[in-house]
C-alpha cells in the first residue's frame, strides 16, 4: 500500500466552480500535513498546511481528519491560474508525496 | 524563485555511467533534501543532509550517495545507473527550526538515462 494515496483527476472544472478533492495517508503516526502545488514540468511549491481544525487561505480550504486518515482540500471560485497538480504531502520521519491531482480550469 | 539552483538543467547518460547533481541551497537554510520525480508520479524522498552529514534517508540503494559542503551546497551522485533511473531529480532546502514541511525546491535536474 503507498504512504499516501490521490485521486489522480484529472478534475476539468469551469472559471468560477468548486472543486474538491481528498487524499488517505496509511502511517496513523504521521505528524504534519501539506498541500504543495506543482506547475507543469515546474518544481513543487507550498500552498499550505493542513491543521487538525481545518485552515482556509483565501479561496483554499484544507481538512485534516485523523480517525479516517484522510485530508482534503477544496478551491472555491476557480481560477484558470488554478490549473496546476496538487501533491498531497505528509510528514513522518520524511516527507511522503502523493502522486498528485490534476485540476484543469477551463474558460 | 526560491532561491535553490540546480545542474545541470538537463543530461543524458548511457546505462551503466555514473552521474553528480549539484545543488545550491537558499541563503540561510542549512538542510537539503534530494528527491527523485518519476514521470506521472510525486517526488520520493531519496535523503537528507543537514550540517553536512546525512540526517535520513529513503528506500533508495547504496548506489545512490551525496554530500554536503560547508557553504550547504550539496551533491547527488548516482553509480552504475539504470534506464528506471531516469527522471527529474529535484533538490529541496529548507532552514532548521523552520516548519520542517516548508521546503523550497529548485528547478530539477532531468535525468535521461539510455
Amino acid at each position: 500500500r503507498k504512504e499516501v494515496e490521490q485521486d489522480p483527476g484529472p478534475f476539468n472544472v469551469p472559471e468560477g466552480a468548486t472543486v474538491a478533492f481528498n487524499c488517505t495517508y496509511s502511517n496513523s503516526a504521521s505528524q504534519s500535513f501539506f498541500w504543495y502545488r506543482q506547475d507543469c514540468r515546474k518544481e513543487p511549491k507550498l500552498l499550505m498546511s493542513v491543521y487538525s481544525s481545518g485552515n482556509e487561505d483565501g479561496r483554499f480550504t484544507a481538512q485534516l481528519n485523523r480517525a479516517s486518515q484522510y485530508i482534503s482540500l477544496l478551491i472555491r471560485d476557480s481560477k484558470l491560474s488554478d490549473s496546476a497538480t496538487y501533491l498531497c504531502v505528509v510528514k513522518g520521519y520524511k516527507l511522503s508525496f502523493g502522486a498528485g491531482t490534476t485540476v484543469t480550469v477551463r474558460a | 524563485e526560491t532561491g535553490v539552483t540546480q545542474s545541470p538543467t538537463h543530461l543524458i547518460k548511457t546505462r551503466g555511467q555514473q552521474v553528480t547533481l549539484r545543488c545550491s541551497s537558499q541563503s540561510g537554510h542549512n538542510t537539503v533534501s534530494w528527491y527523485q520525480q518519476a514521470l506521472g508520479q510525486g517526488p520520493q524522498f531519496i535523503f537528507q543532509y543537514y550540517r553536512e552529514e546525512e540526517n535520513g534517508r529513503g528506500n533508495f540503494p547504496p548506489r545512490f550517495s551525496g554530500l554536503q559542503f560547508p557553504n550547504y551546497s550539496s551533491e547527488l551522485n548516482v553509480n552504475a545507473l539504470e534506464l528506471d533511473d531516469s527522471a527529474l531529480y529535484l533538490c529541496a532546502s529548507s532552514a532548521s527550526g523552520t516548519t520542517v514541511g516548508e521546503q523550497y525546491f529548485g528547478p530539477g535536474t532531468r535525468l535521461t538515462v539510455t
